[in-house]
């Protein structure tokens, strides 16, 4: 059984384009995350959240938002695409501040 | 601002020989630590960890690390690289709140035949 799952596993689109990732964990975990992880390794957080709170890491535009239906889904919406937003994308979860499981990525590659 | 960083942004060991990867945070707090290790295409899996209690932490695959704090490491090693250690190594730290965990920029490990 997958942990954390992401679709799409690969995502090609035009500059300008809005587009989605989504993400779902069946570890019962409290708190779910996004990274962003570009072409050298370097990992980057994007948000965090639980169903009390969201905490945006202040650096990322506001053209990316978290969208959770539910504890279990934590979608992200990307608008209005750029190049710099080509990269692959993890979703992650937690329960509380432990070890965070991984999805296995998305990459996003924006023409 | 707490950071971590990972001295080597590239291992290359015989198969047979040693692993030692560099992690060292800076605070002055005791952090949580964490080694993940990233194969190809795939995402995060998490190594060890250190939270509280023995300073001396086992994790899969054989590889373990050692939580100094007057040194302020937690360097990973393993006894004798096989050639499916291969991969991108990175260390983490959290003081305990959502959204603080920090990695390491990774070291990537290569193991020669």
């Amino acid at each position: 059984d997958t942990a954390v799952s992401q679709t799409p596993k690969y995502l090609v689109t035009q500059m300008g384009n809005d587009k989605s990732i989504k993400c779902e964990q069946n570890l019962g975990h409290d708190t779910m995350y996004w990274y962003k992880q570009d072409s050298k390794k370097f990992l980057k957080i994007m948000f965090s959240y639980n169903n009390k709170e969201l905490i945006i890491n202040e650096t990322v535009p506001n053209r990316f938002s978290p969208k959770s239906p539910d504890k279990a889904h934590l979608n992200l919406h990307i608008n209005s695409l750029e190049l710099g937003d080509s990269a692959v994308y993890f979703c992650a979860s937690s329960q509380a501040v432990d070890e965070q499981f991984f999805g296995p990525g998305t990459r996003l590659t924006v023409l | 601002a707490q950071s971590v960083t990972q001295l080597g942004s590239h291992v290359s060991v015989s198969e047979g020989a040693l692993v030692l990867l560099r992690c060292n945070y800076s605070s002055s707090v005791p952090p949580y630590l964490f080694w993940y290790v990233q194969y190809p295409n795939q995402g995060l899996q998490l190594l060890l960890k250190y939270t509280t209690g023995a300073t001396l932490v086992k994790g899969i695959n054989g590889f373990e690390a050692e939580f100094k704090k007057s040194e302020t490491s937690f360097h990973l090693t393993k006894p004798s690289a096989h050639m499916s250690d291969a991969a991108e190594y990175f260390c983490a730290v959290s003081y305990g709140s959502p959204n603080d965990m920090r990695f390491g920029a990774g070291t990537r490990l290569t193991v020669k035949p």
